[in-house]
């Protein structure tokens, strides 16, 4: 199994610049969540879909951000325009959501630095 | 979802059991406990879970009391690559409340 991958792993951009990243959560999931890590702030969930339908974004810090699921197998999350406080690891993760234990899977994170 | 108390670090030398603890004392009754860990510049890492029964695997093993208010987690012969931050969530299985939300963990540094 492949795990959940996300591109690009390092981005470094100029304040302003819109930044896409990538998820493609584990084939058969049903669930994706998009989280960011800073050292001030921790783990943050930023929004979930499940079936490819966005359930909770009160996460989403502005409308700087947006996330889409076009389908099962992919996921981005957009920040236009970018500035420097949104410099952080962005995880996505998945998992398939039964009545009973779901266990959530992370990626490896893609590490944004916006100067 | 319950909020829950962890100590924020921990160590443990090498070889010897790791025991790190939780306190939920709000958990209600259809909350599991789950446990993660983040090894430095990795994504979070399930390792077990359990709703009020004890629970083990070939990572480690889970002690849920009585009376479901507080939980350890035990990694049997802890070793240098399980130094790492630890995570401890109570979460509502099923519906659409299915998100993890992450505290602030245990900082466990296991040394030679």
């Amino acid at each position: 199994d492949a795990g959940v991958i996300q591109s690009p792993r390092h981005e470094v951009t100029e304040m302003g610049q819109e930044v896409t990243l990538r998820c493609k959560p584990i084939s058969g999931h049903n669930s994706l969540f998009w989280y960011r890590q800073t050292m001030m702030r921790g783990l943050e969930l930023l929004i979930y879909f499940n079936n490819n339908v966005p359930i909770d974004d009160s996460g989403m810090p502005e409308d700087r951000f947006s996330a889409k699921m076009p389908n099962a197998s992919f996921s981005t999350l957009k920040i236009q325009p970018s500035e420097p406080r949104d410099s952080a690891v962005y995880f996505c993760a998945s998992s398939l959501r039964r009545r009973a234990g779901n266990t959530i899977y992370f990626g490896e994170g893609s590490w944004l630095t916006v100067v | 979802d319950a909020k829950t108390t962890q100590p924020p670090s921990m160590d443990c030398a090498e070889g010897r059991a790791a025991n790190l603890p939780c306190n939920h004392s709000t958990i209600s009754g259809n909350e599991y406990v789950y446990w993660y860990r983040q090894i430095h510049s990795q994504g979070p890492q399930y390792i077990i879970h359990g709703l009020k029964n004890n629970e083990t695997n070939e990572m480690a093993s889970l002690i849920i009391t009585e009376d479901r208010k507080s939980s350890t987690l035990i990694l049997p012969h802890a070793t240098l690559r399980d130094t790492a931050v630890y995570y401890c969530i109570v979460r509502v299985e099923g519906g659409t409340a299915s998100k993890l939300t992450f505290g602030t963990g245990t900082r466990l540094q296991v040394t030679l």
